[in-house]
Formats: structure tokens, sequence, C-alpha cells
């Protein structure tokens, strides 16, 4: 099993263009999230999805969008990039959405908007 | 309102010794589990252990334990006998299923442990 896979590990944008982060499981895992990390603050959600076809907002959900159209996959898409979204991206899934699994995470992305 | 609280920002440790490193937990669900995560130098978050709040026993995994105080809503990461592959970043997350949450992981802002050799 590769686990959590995210591509790219690191991208540079310009302010106000778009991008789109992938993360895939094959560990057919119903619950998958992406979190942002930045200095001081540990990690934050901003999106989260609970199965296929089924998504919602986490804390910090402003500025991006995601999708599940399948199992393995969760998308996270920039609209229009801003510089306060320089941050590291992690995507992480667990079995279900439940108190009692573990989360897994992908390697992250670095990205930085200038 | 959930909430995860590291009160140490940064500890060191002799090589050899053990470590304890400090959560503190809030949460009015009776359904919870906590979860330790490492993050070295490197950027990757490696699970660590985890507690489930109905476990009456505390958990372990090798030289990791959690000391876990239910009533004091406590829990605290013990590394024994530390080695220098132990410096990283370490955070205590929880998750929950109060107010439709979902089961989504809360974190704290994390503990920098540097072992000394």
């Amino acid at each position: 099993n590769a686990g959590v896979t995210q591509t790219p590990k690191f991208q540079v944008l310009k302010t106000g263009q778009s991008m789109t982060l992938q993360c895939a499981q094959d560990m057919n895992h119903e619950y998958m999230s992406w979190y942002r990390q930045d200095p001081g603050m540990g990690l934050r959600l901003i999106h989260y999805s609970v199965g296929a076809g089924i998504t919602d907002q986490g804390e910090v959900p402003n500025g991006y969008n995601v999708s599940r159209s399948t199992t393995e996959d969760f998308p996270l898409r920039l609209l229009s990039a801003a510089p306060s979204q320089t941050s590291v991206y992690f995507c992480a899934s667990s079995y279900r959405a439940s108190p009692y699994n573990e989360q897994f995470f992908g390697p992250g992305t670095r990205l930085t908007v200038l | 309102a959930q909430k995860i609280t590291q009160t140490q920002p940064g500890m060191f440790v002799q090589e050899k010794e053990a470590v304890t490193l400090d959560c503190t937990y809030d949460t009015s669900d009776p359904s919870y589990g906590l979860f330790w995560y490492k993050q070295p130098s490197s950027g990757e978050m490696i699970f660590l252990i985890y507690q489930g709040s109905y476990d009456q026993q505390n958990a372990t995994e090798g030289r990791y334990s959690l000391n876990f105080q239910k009533a004091r809503k406590s829990a605290n990461l013990v590394i024994s006998a530390s080695q220098l592959g132990d410096s990283a970043m370490y955070f205590c997350a929880m998750r929950a299923n109060y107010g439709g949450s979902q089961g989504n992981l809360i974190f704290g802002k994390g503990t920098k442990l540097s072992v000394k050799p």
C-alpha cells in the first residue's frame, strides 16, 4: 500500500493564480481531510469528507474548494491564490469519521504564494 | 468548545532519560479519542499512540506511553529512554463527535523536543 499520497511536494504560485493539490489514498478509507500548518499554529482543518459525494467545511475553508467523486481521491482547489495561503498542506485519511480511528497523513505540500 | 492545550513550547532532555510532554483537553462529548503525532524536521506527521475515552488502561507503544487522567482531562505523552532521533515536534490531538464535527482532529500547537547527547 502506498498509503496517502500528495502531489506536488512543492509549489510556487503568483497571487491570483489557481491550482489543485492532489491527494489519494489506497486504504479504502471513508474519511479524508485537508489541513494547513502555519508556524506556531498547529494544524487547522480546511475541509473534510466522510465519503464519496459528501464534503463539509472545517475551521478555515475560505479560498478553498474540494470535491470527492471517488473514495480514493480528495483534491483541494485554490481558486485565487493569496499570500495568506502560503503554508504546508497535509491530506489525511482514516477508516471512518470515528473518535477511535487514527488519521494517516500524506507527506505534505509546501506552497508559497508570491 | 473543544480544545487541546500544550503548555510547553520547547523542552530539552538528556539522551537515555525519560521525558513527559503535557497535554490537556476540553470536550463535553463522552466519546473521544486522544492521539499523539511526531513531526521530525523532514516534515511528515507520524502517528505514535492513541487513547480512547473509555479505555481503562493507559496506552503503550514501545517506548511511548500515554498517561491518561480522565478526571483532570490530561493525556500526557511519556517517552522512555530518549534517543537522538526523538528530537522533533510533538502534537497532541483529539477526535470527538460533539456538535456534528464528524470526528475531526483538533490539534494543540505542539511541543518541540530536543534530545541532548
